[in-house]
């Protein structure tokens, strides 16, 4: 089955710099990798995907890239403010148009940006 | 907010017992899916239900069940509870099975004693 590592598990940054957040898959057959920020409390919150027939794709302050051969993918925020505090989540996964769709996630990134 | 609403918000059982977490999907989405949470762990995948039927399932035991109504709410049902069965349960619904945006609920807290 799919194993996905996420790296780092805490990051801390001054309000303002950029955010980098890894992960890597290792099943050939997933073709979907969204991220999601889970804030305390509350369930996952999707916030950027993108599918194995692109390599980069970019949201205002947010961008995510992919690289299929190495089979790795990133988060990129940049001018980070207090708000973007929160758990980060990366998953993988193949989409089937008969379902059975099975996402698997990362351990997660606590992200904390600092005044 | 996502529309996808779960209930109870908190529970709390004893080793042993039976619970049912129930799960409204945003309208029109006729696919859940049903998320196990350990404290500080990613979401592992339970299984999905289309259309009223299981249509996958994740690594977890036969006590772990689920329905889907006619009008796509869901429920997950954990027989014979276990101290590990304590997690935040995510329901998570999409437009259709083949779709890969999926919707989170806020989830429901599940302590075992």
């Amino acid at each position: 089955g799919e194993n996905v590592e996420q790296h780092p598990s805490t990051l801390s940054v001054q309000e303002g710099d950029s955010a980098v957040i890894k992960c890597t898959y290792s099943d050939s057959a997933s073709n979907y990798f969204p991220w999601y920020k889970q804030e305390l409390g509350k369930g996952p919150q999707l916030i950027i995907d993108i599918r194995s027939n692109v390599g980069e794709k970019k949201d205002q302050r947010i961008a995510v890239t992919l690289n299929k051969t190495a089979k790795h993918f990133s988060l990129h925020i940049t001018e980070t403010q207090p708000e973007d505090s929160a758990v980060y989540f990366c998953a993988a996964g193949p989409i089937l148009t008969g379902g059975g769709n099975k996402l698997t996630f990362g351990t997660g990134t606590q992200l904390k940006v600092e005044l | 907010e996502t529309g996808v609403t779960q209930s109870p918000t908190h529970l709390i059982k004893t080793r042993g017992q039976q619970v049912t977490l129930r799960c409204s999907s945003q309208s029109g989405h006729n696919t859940v899916s049903w998320y196990q949470q350990a404290l500080g762990q990613g979401p592992q995948f339970i299984f999905q239900y289309y259309r009223e039927e299981e249509n996958g399932r994740g690594n977890f035991p036969p006590r772990f069940s689920g329905l889907q109504f006619p009008n796509y709410s869901s429920e997950l049902n954990v027989n014979a509870l276990e101290l590990d069965d304590s997690a935040l349960y995510l329901c998570a619904s999409r437009l259709d099975r083949g779709q890969e945006t999926q919707y989170f609920g806020p989830g429901t807290r599940l302590l075992v004693l």
